[in-house]
């Protein structure tokens, strides 16, 4: 199963760009990277997926490299609302399991 | 329109006694997942239901969980003779198709669960 590894947390201050980095090196073909973002007494919600290479959306980017062992959530210019866990996930191996990463608290400071 | 909704909101029990704890999904959603997330931890997968089967219940800690699915939509979380070590936030998430893995999730707000 493709089980993940990344920061427990990470600090900030506004207006900074934040690069969060998920190991999974036994990721499987078939495999997408997903990122979740929660916050407190929330429960996850979707933030950006990617296959390889690099995806971008409105909210942040997701760079991939080629052999796709890690992943890197980057989000531009933080503020104090970005302050939250972010979770990867890694697309399971048999469809029947879903597992996400320890998280990486991120606290971003004025 | 309506997301994943969870109750109750929270649920405080003496050990021994049984739960029973409700998710109600996004309408059409063939998916739906149960999470357990004790406090400060991160996410630790339960079971996943493809319409109202479970393929694989591995994931359940011990046979003191159950779960259940009816007519591709609402599902029951029963945790019988509850320990203390059972007190998390139980998480819910349903998704469009059938736990493809480019599906979003979408979860709930979660039931709190305290054991005394």
């Amino acid at each position: 199963l493709a089980k993940t590894t990344q920061p427990i947390s990470m600090d900030s201050y506004e207006g900074q760009e934040v690069n969060i980095t998920c190991s999974h090196n036994n990721i499987a073909t078939n495999d997408y990277i997903t990122w979740y973002q929660q916050f407190p007494s929330q429960g996850p919600r979707f933030i950006i997926q990617g296959y390889k290479t690099k995806v971008t959306n409105e909210v942040a980017s997701l760079f991939i490299p080629a052999d796709r062992k890690s992943s890197t959530l980057s989000l531009p210019r933080v503020s104090l609302s970005d302050t939250a866990v972010y979770y990867c996930l890694v697309g399971p191996y048999n469809f029947n399991k879903f597992y996400f990463g320890s998280g990486t608290k991120l606290n971003v400071k004025p | 329109g309506a997301g994943v909704s969870q109750s109750p909101s929270n649920k405080v029990t003496e050990k021994g006694k049984d739960v029973e704890l409700r998710c109600d999904p996004i309408s059409g959603h063939t998916a739906l997942y149960w999470y357990r997330q004790r406090l400060g931890q991160g996410l630790e997968f339960l079971i996943y239901f493809q319409g109202n089967s479970a393929p694989d219940k591995s994931g359940l800690p011990s046979d003191r969980f159950s779960a259940e699915r009816t007519g591709e939509s609402v599902s029951t979380l029963t945790i019988q003779r509850t320990q203390q070590e059972d007190s998390a936030v139980y998480l819910c998430a349903s998704s469009e198709k059938s736990g493809y893995p480019t599906d979003t999730q979408y979860f709930g707000p979660g039931t709190r669960l305290t054991v005394l």
